[in-house]
C-alpha cells in the first residue's frame, strides 16, 4: 500500500548513542516532516523539508538533526541520545502549500534512552 | 507560541452514549482538521473544514468550524467501542503553512 515507512518500529539506545531513523514515502509528496510524540503533549513538529533541497527547524529542534536525501526519503539523526529523546517518532508527508491536504503519518518509531 | 487546546484530555464513556470533543484557539484558523489515531499507529485524518460555520458529517461524527475560525467540535453519536482511540485536532494558521496540533483527546468507550 502506498503510503510513509518508519524504520525502526523499535529502538532501545544507551545514552550517548547515536543512530538515524529513517523515513520513506511513495506519493511524490514534496514536503516531509518528524514529529515527536509525548503523553499529554500531542505532537511537536521537530523538524521539516518543505520540498526536496530544504530544511528547517521546528518546535523542539535540539538534539536533532535532519537529511532531505531525496524527494522521497528524510531522516532523523540523533547524534548523542539523551533519555529525554525516550518517545514515540513520527514521520509525516503531504503536499506543499496545499492548504486542504492533511498529512499522511508513518506508523512510528518507539525509542527508548536509558 | 500558538497554542491548540483540546478539552476533555480523557473521556470514558459506555457504549451508546453521545460526546462532544472541543478545540480551541486565540488565533483564526485558515483550515482545521481532525485526525484519529490507535495505539501502536500514526494519526489519519478523518476531516478538514476551511470555511466559518461549517458543518461536517462521516457517519455518526459530526465535525463543526466556529463561525470565527477559532474554534472547532467533533460530536460523536452513540458511540461504539471501535470509537476508542486518540482525537487529534490541528490548525493552519496560514495557507500552506505548517499543522500545529492540539495535545489529544484520549477517547474509551466500554461495550
Amino acid at each position: 500500500n502506498a503510503g510513509v515507512t518508519q524504520t525502526p518500529k523499535f529502538q532501545v539506545l544507551k545514552t550517548g548513542q547515536s543512530m538515524t531513523l529513517q523515513c520513506a514515502q511513495d506519493m511524490n509528496h514534496n514536503s516531509m516532516y518528524w514529529y515527536r510524540q509525548d503523553p499529554g503533549m500531542g505532537l511537536r513538529l521537530i523538524y521539516y523539508s518543505a520540498s526536496e533541497g530544504t530544511t528547517d527547524k521546528g518546535e523542539v529542534p535540539n538534539g536533532y538533526n535532519v537529511s532531505r536525501l531525496n524527494k522521497r526519503e528524510f531522516s532523523l539523526r540523533l547524534e548523542s541520545a539523551a533519555p529525554s529523546q525516550t518517545s514515540v517518532y513520527f514521520c509525516a508527508s503531504s503536499e506543499y502549500g496545499l492548504g486542504l491536504y492533511g498529512y499522511t503519518f508513518g506508523s512510528g518509531t518507539r525509542l527508548t534512552v536509558v | 507560541t500558538q497554542l491548540l487546546e483540546q478539552s476533555p484530555q480523557f473521556l470514558s464513556i459506555q457504549e451508546g452514549e453521545n460526546l462532544t470533543v472541543y478545540c480551541n484557539s486565540s488565533s483564526v484558523f485558515s483550515s482545521l482538521q481532525w485526525y484519529r489515531q490507535e495505539p501502536g499507529e500514526g494519526p489519519v485524518l478523518l476531516v478538514t473544514v476551511v470555511t466559518g460555520g461549517e458543518v461536517k458529517k462521516l457517519k455518526r461524527l459530526t465535525f463543526q468550524f466556529g463561525d470565527a475560525r477559532k474554534d472547532s467540535s467533533l460530536h460523536i453519536t452513540a458511540a461504539q467501542p471501535g470509537d476508542t482511540g486518540l482525537y487529534l485536532c490541528a490548525g493552519r494558521y496560514n495557507q500552506g503553512g505548517k499543522l500545529i496540533f492540539g495535545q489529544g483527546t484520549e477517547l474509551s468507550v466500554k461495550p
